[in-house]
């Protein structure tokens, strides 16, 4: 079953608004959640990642809330861009037994000019 | 310091043969990751290897796949005998530890004829 959701599957949203990906979980083991941004035929790129122990991280235009209690993560691209537009992933992986990801399906965002 | 290389880029197999992926991680990265992307879905884990070790292989198919990350060279992920499902992006991710962010390839893009 799929371990991490995420919505919504696509988003379009004007230039320098504001572009927001959910993403929900249901194991607790779970204690890392980063973001990946994909652009068609790359590699994801990490855009930025969170713990458990805190409720936000911002790093530029990104930010990443977290709510421990309801497991759910967001991403937030403040001032979007045109040069946002790609394909984002969230994950979410348990560091004490290997770390490998569980990705959510991928939100494809465009953003107009 | 260069990314994680991953080659070929593109690789086009007919049925009923043999394709070989390869990983080279980041320099300094013990710990690799092998995901597969299938088109309009996200990234599925397949393994986790450390140098001359598979640590963990839950999402290899049991049939066709194998991996091996040897002491000396890239890691390898072998497809034999392909099918037409086997059509998809394959990942590599390397990691300095194995709860650490983890960096991405460029991905080979496998097509079976």
């Amino acid at each position: 079953q799929q371990q991490v959701k995420q919505s919504p599957q696509s988003l379009i949203v004007q230039k320098g608004g504001i572009s927001i990906i959910n993403c929900a979980y249901e194991n607790t083991a779970f204690d890392y959640f980063p973001w990946y941004q994909q652009f068609p035929g790359k590699g994801p790129a990490l855009l930025i990642a969170i713990r458990p122990d805190v409720s936000e991280k911002k790093e530029g235009r990104f930010t990443i809330s977290f709510n421990k209690s309801a497991k759910q993560f967001s991403l937030h691209i403040m001032d979007s861009q045109p040069g946002d537009s790609a394909t984002y992933f969230c994950a979410a992986s348990m560091t004490n037994t290997g770390n490998q990801f569980y990705f959510g399906t991928g939100t494809s965002l465009t953003v107009i000019p | 310091n260069a990314g994680v290389m991953q080659n070929p880029r593109h690789l086009v197999r007919r049925r009923g043969q043999e394709a070989r992926l390869r990983c080279s991680p980041m320099k300094g990265h013990s710990h690799v990751y092998w995901y597969r992307q299938l088109p309009e879905e996200g990234l599925k884990f397949m393994v986790y290897l450390q140098k001359e070790n598979i640590i963990d292989e839950s999402g290899m198919p049991k049939e066709r796949f194998s991996a091996e990350f040897p002491k000396e060279g890239p890691s390898i992920l072998r497809i034999q005998q392909v099918v037409r499902g086997d059509s998809a992006a394959y990942f590599c991710a390397s990691s300095p530890s194995g709860d650490t962010e983890a960096f991405f390839g460029q991905g080979t893009r496998l097509t079976v004829v």
